[in-house]
């Protein structure tokens, strides 16, 4: 069967460094895609991954590994307003979205 | 560029009534557009695929009768919850599907609409 796995939740300190992972299964494979979800509000895209490696976008930067259906989600110099959801989305051979249930982040002061 | 809109952003309705929601790709065309509901502190539930033309594919267990799609064009696809009940209250997201500078497609999402059925 398809399936993405992500923490549930995670706690981090203002100005830090956190790091959300993602493992996925899915059949067939055409890219894996970061969300960030604040509550209330609609997914807004940060990120899309289709070959293994690290792609950086100012404080977010994404990680794949294909051969392990591995995926992390970095973020720098955490702010008070990166507390969201942090959903993962996988794109199987049908070009379907496999989503995650989502990393709740919550930012402490 | 890739703004999606979705209106209207609230309703509360009666049960039994219909529902129309709208959703707009503002500076794209969008020959796929994708709806999803989302109840409190869960993840996204894809309901349906809606295709520019062409009959909407409709995810397992989702009711086509209830929940009408029409992709009438190809900046505009319409969900309408027909003899809405207290227990379609939900969060509805559409999507729609771009091509990304870099070549790949993603999805891009409305705002969302808060539904409630009283």
């Amino acid at each position: 069967g398809q399936n993405i796995d992500q923490p549930t939740e995670m706690t981090a300190t203002e100005g830090a460094i956190v790091q959300i992972n993602c493992t996925y299964q899915t059949s067939g494979f055409n890219g894996l895609f970061w969300y960030q979800q604040h509550a209330g509000e609609a997914p807004t895209f940060l990120s899309y991954n289709v070959l293994d490696g690290l792609e950086e976008k100012g404080r977010f930067s994404s990680f794949l590994s294909r051969s392990k259906g591995y995926s992390y989600l970095l973020l720098k110099e955490l702010q008070m307003k990166d507390s969201a959801s942090y959903l993962c989305a996988a794109m199987d051979s049908n070009y379907q979205l496999i989503w995650g249930a989502g990393t709740k982040l919550i930012i402490k002061p | 560029g890739a703004v999606v809109s979705q209106h209207p952003s609230r309703v509360i309705c009666k049960s039994g009534t219909s529902v129309k929601i709208e959703c707009r790709s503002l500076d794209f065309q969008a020959t796929t557009m994708f709806w999803y509901r989302q109840f409190p502190k869960q993840s996204l539930m894809l309901m349906a695929t809606s295709n520019e033309g062409s009959k909407a594919t409709y995810e397992q267990g989702v009711e086509k009768d209830k929940f009408l799609i029409n992709h009438a064009s190809l900046t505009l696809s319409t969900l309408t919850v027909t003899s809405a009940h207290p227990e379609d209250s939900s969060f509805y997201i559409c999507s729609a599907k771009a091509s990304t500078s870099g070549g790949s497609e993603t999805q891009y999402f409305g705002p969302g609409t808060r539904l409630l059925v009283l």
